[in-house]
């Protein structure tokens, strides 16, 4: 949605390391977020950056290149909890608005 | 970390009717938001729900059909109006906490149109 693409779908082993990423249309841009969203439930709140670098939060790490409108998120250590589906989304315009991506749906598998 | 709750949780609905949706946050919040998430997509902002002013409408949706209240800072409603088929989907409220570097999901209301 609204030029932020990301993987459709992805799949990783148990106890592995997985990288998703994202990029964006980097007008008006206010901060990148990622969200994970397992089936029936509401989005989870993951990360938020809004100045270059790696910002890393227990297993999960997010990267912003705010120059070529590109993030990441690194899943590290997977557990099958972890099969979801995640969210980026771009922040926006005064209000701080947000714009999802279509999502990544995760598969981790023993 | 704001606590928000919505209800209800779900319905099921005629077609032809509408439904008011709330949601309630636990603290003051400056901006509130509506989103709609239909069957196996990602989320479509609705409208941003300022208080004491009109709501602000995306692309795609009109106050007619999805009218919002924004009475205070802990509050605001989504109407439904006119339901079909086509209106089935989650609706979800957020808020926003910039200083806190984060926007939070009230839990959602599932929408079914018959």
């Amino acid at each position: 949605g609204q030029n932020i693409d990301q993987p459709t779908e992805m799949t990783a082993t148990e106890g592995a390391i997985v990288q998703i990423n994202c990029t964006y249309q980097t007008s008006g841009f206010n901060g990148l977020f990622w969200y994970q969203q397992h089936a029936g439930e509401a989005p989870t709140f993951l990360s938020y950056n809004v100045l270059d670098g790696l910002e890393e939060k227990g297993r999960f790490s997010s990267f912003l290149s705010r120059s070529k409108g590109y993030s990441y998120l690194l899943l590290k250590e997977l557990q099958m909890k972890d099969s979801a589906s995640y969210l980026c989304a771009r922040m926006s315009g005064g209000y701080n608005k947000l714009i999802f991506g279509a999502g990544t749906r995760l598969a981790v598998h023993p | 970390s704001a606590v928000i709750s919505q209800k209800p949780s779900r319905d099921i609905c005629q077609r032809g009717t509408s439904l008011t949706i709330q949601c309630q946050v636990d603290s003051q919040v400056t901006m509130m938001f509506w989103y709609r998430q239909q069957p196996g997509q990602s989320l479509t902002l609705i409208a941003t729900a300022n208080q004491g002013s009109e709501a602000t409408y995306e692309s795609g949706f009109v106050i007619d059909k999805f009218p919002i209240s924004r009475p205070n800072l802990t509050f605001s409603t989504l109407t439904v109006s006119n339901m079909s088929p086509e209106d089935s989907s989650i609706y979800l409220c957020s808020v926003d906490q910039t200083s806190l570097k984060t926007q939070y999901f009230g839990p959602g209301t599932r929408l079914l149109v018959l």
